[in-house]
């Protein structure tokens, strides 16, 4: 059964530093996204892409953060630098053509900064 | 923003029979309602989603129920296995002018099913 898959599953890096989290879709998937839960918080929706830009991006979503689609099958997320606050699960996912609604997650990069 | 409420952060049942899980929304423009399964230190598993245009979908043990007019949900699980003991997030999406969708999710319930 095909799935989302993301690396690195941990990242630990200082704060004012760039990280890069990896992610690769469905193969036939479409439109992809990011989220991110803090510690105790819900899943919150970060930005979605399509045909090669940014969909949507909700206010979380600042300048800080990039997204890419640099081939055919990755897709990433750039943190520009990194702040204390950015310690969460980031998850990936992506859904089709025909039920956009669908979406299917990854196993998520849990990401510290210290 | 509580958009999408599980009220319930917990619920014990016992292996074979019913869990029902609670969600409640109040934006009215939400048009399609998804539940997801979480182990820890996994990603969301999709389950079983519903239109708002219908009141019910089924498949196979999961069921989900929609009363617009209470702008409530419910997950139904029979008959319950100790497998199915995670948390679940019901979701909730908007249509807006193209065609990605954000998805908004509820807090989580923990279910646990005794054996």
């Amino acid at each position: 059964e095909p799935e989302v898959t993301q690396t690195p599953s941990h990242q630990v890096t200082q704060m004012g530093q760039e990280v890069i989290l990896r992610c690769v879709p469905i193969s036939n998937h479409l439109y992809f996204y990011w989220y991110r839960q803090i510690l105790g918080q819900k899943v919150e929706f970060l930005v979605s892409f399509y045909n090669n830009e940014i969909s949507e991006k909700s206010e979380i979503f600042d300048d800080q953060f990039s997204v890419e689609r640099p081939d055919g099958s990755n897709f990433t997320l750039k943190i520009r630098s990194t702040k204390l606050e950015d310690s969460a699960m980031y998850f990936c996912a992506s859904s089709g053509q025909i039920r956009t609604y669908e979406q299917y997650f990854g196993p998520g990069t849990r990401l510290t900064v210290t | 923003d509580q958009q999408v409420k599980q009220n319930s952060p917990s619920l014990s049942v016992q292996e074979g029979r019913i869990s029902i899980l609670n969600c409640d929304y109040t934006n009215s423009m939400f048009d399609y309602f998804l539940w997801y399964k979480k182990y820890p230190a996994e990603g969301p598993t999709f389950l079983i989603s519903i239109s708002s245009i219908k009141d019910k979908n089924e498949d196979g043990r999961f069921t989900v129920f929609l009363n617009k007019s209470a702008k409530h949900l419910s997950l139904h699980i029979v008959p319950s296995q100790p497998g199915d003991s995670a948390v679940y997030f019901c979701a909730a999406s908007e249509y807006f002018s193209g065609s990605a969708r954000q998805l908004t999710f509820g807090s989580g319930t923990q279910l646990t099913v005794l054996p």
